[in-house]
C-alpha cells in the first residue's frame, strides 16, 4: 500500500491565481482530513470529511474548498491564493474504529508571493 | 487557555540519556492520546497511541496518560541520533460520544528534539 500520497510536493503560487491540492489515500479509510502546519504554531485543521460527499469546516477554513467524491480522493481547492496561504499541507486519513489515529501523507509546501 | 499545551523546545541531550517529552490539557472528554514524531520536511508518523489512562511500553518509548492531571509523557531511553525530530501530542474525545467534530484530533505545537553522537 502506498498509504497517504500528495501532488505536488512544492508550489509556487502568485497572488490571486488558483490551485488544487491533491490527496488520495489506498486504505480504504472513510475519514480525510486536511491541515496547514506554519513554524512553531502546529497543525491546524482546514477541513475534514466523514466519507464521500459529506465535508465539514475545520479551524481554519476561510480560502479554502473540498470535495469528496469517493472515499479515496480529498483536493483541497485554493481559489484566490493569498501570502497567508504560504504553509504546508498535510492530507491524513483515519479509519472509524474509534481509536482516532490518523495516517499522513508527505505534505505539499506551497508558497504565494 | 489553550486546549492542548506542550513545550515546542528546541530540547537537546546527548546520545545514551532519557528524554521526557511532556503535554498539558484542559479538556477532559480527552480519551484518545497520541504521539507523533516528525522528520524535517516529512509527515507526521504515529510513534505511539493510548487509550484513557495508564502507560504503554514499546521498546524504547513509553507513553504515560494521567487523566486526573490531564497531563501525558513520552519518554525515550537510550537516546539516539536518529531520534531527533519534532513530537507532537495529539488527543481526542473520540467521534462516539458528542458528535463529529469532537473525534478531531487537537495536537501540540511540537517539541523539537536533538540528540548528539
Amino acid at each position: 500500500n502506498a498509504g497517504v500520497t500528495q501532488t505536488p510536493k512544492f508550489r509556487i503560487l502568485k497572488i490571486g491565481q488558483s490551485m488544487t491540492l491533491q490527496c488520495t489515500q489506498d486504505m480504504n479509510h472513510n475519514y480525510m482530513y486536511w491541515y496547514r502546519q506554519d513554524p512553531g504554531m502546529g497543525l491546524k485543521l482546514i477541513y475534514y470529511s466523514v466519507g464521500a460527499g459529506i465535508t465539514d469546516k475545520g479551524e481554519v477554513p476561510n480560502g479554502y474548498n473540498v470535495s469528496r467524491s469517493t472515499t479515496e480522493d480529498f483536493p483541497l481547492r485554493l481559489e484566490l491564493a493569498a501570502p497567508s496561504q504560504t504553509s504546508v499541507y498535510f492530507c491524513a486519513s483515519s479509519t472509524p474504529d474509534g481509536r482516532e489515529t490518523q495516517y499522513f501523507g508527505p505534505g505539499t509546501r506551497l508558497l504565494v508571493l | 487557555q489553550k486546549e492542548v499545551e506542550q513545550d515546542p523546545g528546541p530540547l537537546s541531550v546527548p546520545e545514551g540519556a532519557i528524554v521526557s517529552l511532556n503535554c498539558t490539557y484542559s479538556n477532559s472528554a480527552f480519551q484518545y492520546f497520541m504521539w507523533y514524531r516528525q522528520y524535517s520536511r516529512k509527515g507526521p508518523e504515529l510513534l505511539m497511541y493510548t487509550y484513557s489512562s495508564g502507560n504503554k511500553e514499546d521498546g524504547r518509548f513509553t507513553a504515560q496518560v494521567d487523566k486526573s492531571s490531564k497531563y501525558i509523557s513520552l519518554f525515550i531511553r537510550d537516546s539516539q541520533p536518529s531520534d531527533s525530530a519534532t513530537y507532537l501530542c495529539a488527543m481526542s474525545a473520540g467521534r462516539g460520544n458528542y458528535g463529529g467534530s469532537q473525534g478531531n484530533l487537537i495536537f501540540g505545537k511540537g517539541t523539537k528534539l536533538s540528540v548528539k553522537p
